[in-house]
């Protein structure tokens, strides 16, 4: 079974600061995806950038952008410019490409809290 | 842009007393997801359907089962509650076919509450 670990249960960042999240990930398989979905208060579940391990080109979304490294199995969220309304629970998910389980599966989370 | 919308919102019952829950996908959307989140945790999956048939099981106990309807909408159906089951419950659709990573978009949860 695939595990998702995020090993940072809170990370703080000033205003404007950049700030990484770590996230790793342990699977037997080669194709899969992997998201980083923000959590604010309100509880919503908002994807905010998406990488398919079969492209080695780093996704990038604004201020957004991840470090996928597939063969140590680690994707890491990289936010830069941080805004007060960053600040959230920000989760790791992994999903596997293979037909008929596309069940998203989450680390533990990372609180981020962003300081003015 | 419609989203998914799930009812009721929140949702307060006893132990032992029975709970539905309802989710609207994204108009199109051919396939529902539903997560439970316990307080301070991750969502965890519990069940999903794809053209109204289970396309994937998890975690979900006995006493729950899920169904989808003609229309696409899913109902989760909770019987004998326990305490541990205060949860938040989120339901997300995707279109099968709609992109290679099928999306899942998640609605605003239903927050039950066990007392």
């Amino acid at each position: 079974a695939q595990t998702v670990t995020q090993s940072q249960p809170e990370m703080s960042v000033q205003e404007a600061e950049t700030v990484t999240l770590s996230c790793t990930y342990d699977t037997s398989e080669s194709d899969y995806y992997l998201f980083w979905y923000k959590q604010p208060p309100s509880r919503q579940m908002i994807l905010v950038i998406r990488q398919e391990a079969y492209k080695q080109q780093n996704a990038t979304e604004n201020r957004f952008s991840v470090n996928f490294q597939k063969a140590a199995k680690s994707f890491s969220l990289k936010i830069s410019d941080s805004q007060l309304g960053d600040a959230a629970m920000y989760f790791c998910a992994y999903r596997s490409a293979q037909g008929g389980s596309e069940k998203l599966v989450f680390g533990k989370g990372t609180k981020l809290t962003v300081n003015p | 842009a419609a989203g998914v919308i799930q009812s009721p919102r929140h949702l307060i019952k006893e132990k032992r007393e029975t709970a539905t829950l309802k989710c609207y996908p994204i108009p199109r959307h051919d396939t529902v997801y539903w997560y439970q989140q316990g307080p301070g945790q991750d969502p965890q999956f519990l069940i999903s359907f794809y053209e109204k048939m289970q396309s994937d099981k998890g975690s979900i106990p006995d006493r729950f089962s899920a169904q989808q309807f003609s229309d696409y909408h899913s109902e989760l159906n909770m019987s004998s509650l326990e305490l541990g089951d205060s949860a938040l419950y989120f339901c997300a659709s995707s279109l099968q076919r709609g992109g290679p990573y099928n999306e899942q978009f998640f609605g605003p949860g239903t927050r039950l509450t066990v007392l």
